[in-house]
């Protein structure tokens, strides 16, 4: 499995657009890059995942450069609410696998009023 | 929307005592998974289930662990002594079979353990 490097805090306000960005030199071409979110005292919860180039949905954005050794997840006008710690993982999602994640140690944000 | 749910949401327990962790995955998922996270570090994987077999584990999940699913609802963990060091929140996941390559794991809230 790729090892992941990403911040280990990040501050912001309200109403602010948060980059949080991950680094993955070693991603295999079979990677995926997957984003979880954790609240104290509660189970992860997925935010999103791509392989290439970007991804949207509700929550946020997953940008991912050609050379894929790194990506960034938007969060775009943060609240109070996204306060919480992001993980960023990567690995081979295969059908009929186990598919086990192995999380870091996250990038803890902290939304500020 | 369908969740993971676990209970208790706490348990304390003496050292040397058996616990059981219950949880009740989405209906229509395949996989199961528990992990554990010890206060202030990272999540761990401990082991998947699928086909009513304990498909991997972790060296964390030795002999004192055990996994069941007793009918079609419910995944259990199982430790049979606990210890001091046992003292962590247990999550637990399922996930659905698509056959896709983009498989989300849901997790539960939690079972906080803690070992007297």
């Amino acid at each position: 499995l790729a090892k992941t490097t990403q911040p280990i805090s990040m501050d912001s306000y309200e109403g602010q657009e948060v980059n949080i960005t991950c680094s993955h030199n070693n991603i295999a071409t079979n990677d995926y890059i997957t984003w979880y979110q954790q609240f104290p005292s509660q189970g992860p919860r997925f935010i999103i995942q791509g392989y290439k180039t970007k991804v949207t949905n509700e929550v946020a954005s997953l940008f991912i450069p050609a050379d894929r050794k790194s990506s960034t997840l938007s969060l775009p006008r943060v609240s109070l609410s996204d306060t919480a710690v992001y993980y960023c993982l990567v690995g081979v999602v295969k059908s009929g696998a186990t598919n086990k994640l192995i999380f870091g140690t996250g990038t803890l944000l902290a939304v500020q009023p | 929307e369908p969740e993971v749910t676990q209970t208790p949401s706490h348990q304390v327990t003496q050292m040397g005592q058996e616990v059981i962790l219950r949880c009740v995955p989405i209906s229509n998922h395949l996989y199961f998974y528990w992990y554990r996270q010890i206060l202030g570090q990272k999540v761990e994987f401990l082991v998947s289930f699928y086909n009513n077999e304990i498909s991997e584990k972790s060296e964390i999940f030795d002999d004192q662990f055990s996994v069941e699913r007793p009918d079609g609802s419910n995944f259990t963990l199982k430790i049979r002594s606990t210890k001091l060091e046992d003292s962590a929140m247990y999550f637990c996941a399922s996930r659905d079979y698509s056959g896709r390559n983009t498989d989300t794991q849901y997790f539960g809230p939690g079972t906080r353990l803690t070992v007297l």
